[in-house]
């Protein structure tokens, strides 16, 4: 069955950086299948970060987190990760890896990991 | 960029009633663009719905989706326990994904 399990609980330093990993089982890692990030600030809704391609390694970040954002991955592992730079207060949330799946011309997010709580706090 | 807004913010219902949850989007979306999601607390959110109308793996056929252009509603048509929780929309377009702003579903 596809899982993906993330990290764990992280807690930064304003100005720091923290690396978010995302483990996927289950399905060909390389089959296509892009890795999207969504984070989540307490009490907030969902705000989406970017994607990687797991089989080319090609990005695409939203406009309020390029420059700061890195998505990679490991095809060696079936891992992808996301670093985040420059850390602020603002940054806190619950970090999300979800697999994007195409059906016709639909995308959409079907398989999530458990979320990854990250603290910027001095 | 396409914003999405969702509304009510909160609907207050009682076990067994209908749910009728809209989105808008601020232009002209493809319906096969729209997906909803729901979030349950302390968990991850999970797919419902995709392109617009389509019920995702699992799902059950109390819920529904439909719209296109800018409006779209997702309806629960009896409300069983398990579906208190939030529910987000969702489009794509452009290689960028927007989520709206949710409408949470609570015991009246």
């Amino acid at each position: 069955q596809v899982q993906l399990v993330q990290s764990g609980a992280e807690v930064k330093k304003p100005g720091a950086s923290v690396k978010v990993s995302c483990k996927t089982s289950g399905y060909s890692f390389t089959g296509g299948y892009y890795i999207h990030w969504v984070r989540q600030a307490p009490g907030q809704g969902l705000e989406w970060m970017g994607w990687v391609s797991p089989k080319t390694g090609g990005t695409h970040y939203a406009e309020n987190f390029q420059g700061r954002v890195t998505m990679t991955r490991d095809t060696s592992t079936s891992t992808v990760y996301m670093e985040v730079s420059r850390l602020r207060s603002e940054d806190t949330a619950v970090y999300y890896c979800a697999r994007e799946e195409s059906v016709d011309t639909t995308l959409m997010l079907d398989f999530w990991g458990q979320g990854t709580l990250v603290t910027v706090s001095s | 960029e396409i914003v999405l807004t969702q509304f009510p913010g909160t609907l207050s219902l009682s076990p067994g009633e209908r749910a009728t949850l809209s989105c808008r989007a601020s232009q002209i979306i493809r319906s096969r663009s729209l997906n909803w999601y729901q979030q349950k607390p302390g968990q991850a959110p999970r797919l419902l719905i995709f392109g617009a109308s389509i019920r995702a793996t699992g799902i059950p056929d109390r819920f529904s989706g439909s719209g296109s252009g800018t409006d779209f509603t997702l309806t629960i048509s009896r409300l069983e326990p398990e579906d208190f929780a939030v529910y987000y929309c969702q489009q794509y377009g452009n290689s960028q994904f927007t989520f709206g702003p949710g409408t949470r579903v609570d015991v009246k």
